[in-house]
């Protein structure tokens, strides 16, 4: 079956530019996670959604980071007024309401000048 | 907080012999999962294997193996017979069973299968 999917695959903005980052969950899948994997960084967790109930924001870095979740299935991370240091690999995963592995999609790479 | 460790950067390893790649965890929870994840040259982020805490046998996928070591607080990650596709940079992971859901990951070890 299908894996997750996201796109774009590769984004080049420029500082101060928004972005928005989809994410499509593998059917059936109700929880839905964003990371991000930096240089620096390496992997964070950035936000959670679970049916429908209220998202886990916790690991927003900032206020210009949002995301939301339609229909309790695709993902839209929005990136506000973004900075150089913005730039990383975004990642999605999708697992089971119940099950104990995340599967993760190819990643979003964006790069801000 | 939870926290893991991989203190090995890069790994390197001949063609069909077995390595070890280590990994540490400190949480105080008694309740959590821990996972290993393998990232190739492509990005893409690939479930290798799942220990569950309570999990009294180490858990096995193929020629994958997790030495699960609770007392330590160690789950390294044990791949036999190594391939050259096997080449890749492996996460350990660990995520609670109760309150916060997310994974956390360690830094990655870069592991080289030479011919």
């Amino acid at each position: 079956g299908a894996g997750v999917s996201q796109s774009p695959s590769n984004k080049v903005t420029e500082k101060g530019k928004d972005v928005e980052l989809r994410c499509d969950p593998i059917s059936g899948h109700t929880a839905l996670y964003w990371y991000r994997q930096s240089l620096g960084q390496g992997l964070e967790f950035l936000i959670y959604f679970q049916g429908n109930s209220a998202p886990d924001k916790s690991g927003l870095p900032s206020d210009r980071f949002s995301a939301e979740r339609t229909g309790g299935s695709v993902s839209t991370l929005t990136i506000q007024r973004t900075q150089q240091e913005d730039s990383a690999v975004y990642l999605c995963a999708s697992s089971l309401p119940s099950g104990e592995t995340q599967y993760f999609g190819p990643g979003t790479r964006l790069l801000v000048l | 907080a939870q926290k893991i460790t991989q203190t090995q950067p890069g790994m390197f390893v001949q063609e069909k012999e077995a390595v070890t790649l280590d990994c540490t965890y400190d949480t105080s929870d008694q309740s959590y999962g821990l996972f290993w994840y393998k990232q190739p040259s492509s990005g893409e982020m690939i479930f290798l294997i799942y220990q569950g805490s309570y999990d009294e046998q180490n858990a096995t996928e193929g020629r994958y193996s997790l030495n699960f070591q609770k007392a330590r607080k160690s789950a390294n990650l044990v791949i036999s017979a190594s391939q050259l596709g096997d080449s890749a940079m492996y996460f350990c992971a660990m995520r609670l069973y109760t309150g916060r859901r997310a994974l956390t990951f360690g830094s990655g070890t870069r592991l080289q299968v030479q011919p």
